[in-house]
């Protein structure tokens, strides 16, 4: 699988912008990257996914680099809420392991109020 | 967004005994689920792929005779722990596709004492 490289951790004050990046150096062509959430004691949650171009959804947007090799998960306006480990994973739709999700470490986000 | 429950959400048990946990997906069928286990402060590690009708596929060093797995309907997977031992106490988690987001149930806290 290819890997992903994330910031141990990152703070933000809320209300504010929060980027949060991840490199993929070694992505290939039909790797998706798609970025999850983990709030404490609870399953992962889906925030956003994209192949090539920019994505928004209502919860973040996605920016991806021109070359793949990194990309770059915004929320607008960060909220307590938004205190989470994220997870930027790479899926495989063009071999054997399509469907499987291959967690890094994460991202820990702190929001201050 | 689709569903995905888990049952029970924690559970204690003694070492020895065997535990069940269920995986349901709601309001969609998943022909395919996953299992995650996750230690305190670590990030999650898949552990099978449950296959319905069919037999799971284990991820290396994963003990199949120890967590047994069972698909029987398009909506639920089960996840048995037998003869559990302190070493088992873990958060599982279990997911499923739908469309193109991975759901994932809110975790089974388990503690063998």
């Amino acid at each position: 699988d290819a890997k992903t490289t994330q910031p141990n951790s990152m703070e933000s004050n809320e209300e504010e912008p929060v980027h949060l990046p991840c490199n993929h150096s070694t992505i290939s062509g039909t790797d998706y990257i798609h970025w999850y959430r983990q709030l404490p004691s609870q399953g992962p949650e889906y925030v956003i996914h994209g192949l090539t171009s920019n994505v928004n959804n209502r919860m973040a947007s996605l920016a991806i680099a021109e070359d793949r090799k990194s990309s770059t998960l915004i929320l607008h306006r960060a909220t307590l809420r938004d205190a989470a480990v994220y997870y930027c994973i790479l899926r495989d739709v063009g071999g054997t392991s399509y469907g499987k999700l291959t967690f890094g470490q994460g991202t820990i986000l702190t929001v201050h109020p | 967004g689709a569903v995905v429950s888990q049952h029970p959400s924690w559970v204690i048990c003694k070492s020895g005994t065997s535990v069940k946990i269920e995986c349901r997906s709601l309001d969609f069928q998943a022909t395919t689920m996953f299992w995650y286990r996750q230690f305190p402060k670590q990030s999650l590690m898949l552990m099978a792929t449950s296959n319905e009708g069919s037999k799971a596929t284990y991820e290396q060093g994963v003990e199949k005779d120890k967590f047994l797995i069972n698909h029987a309907s398009l909506t639920l997977s089960t996840l048995t722990v037998t003869s559990a031992h302190p070493e088992d106490s873990s958060f599982y988690i279990c997911s499923a596709w739908d469309n193109y987001e991975q759901y994932f149930g809110p975790g089974t806290r388990l503690t063998v004492t």
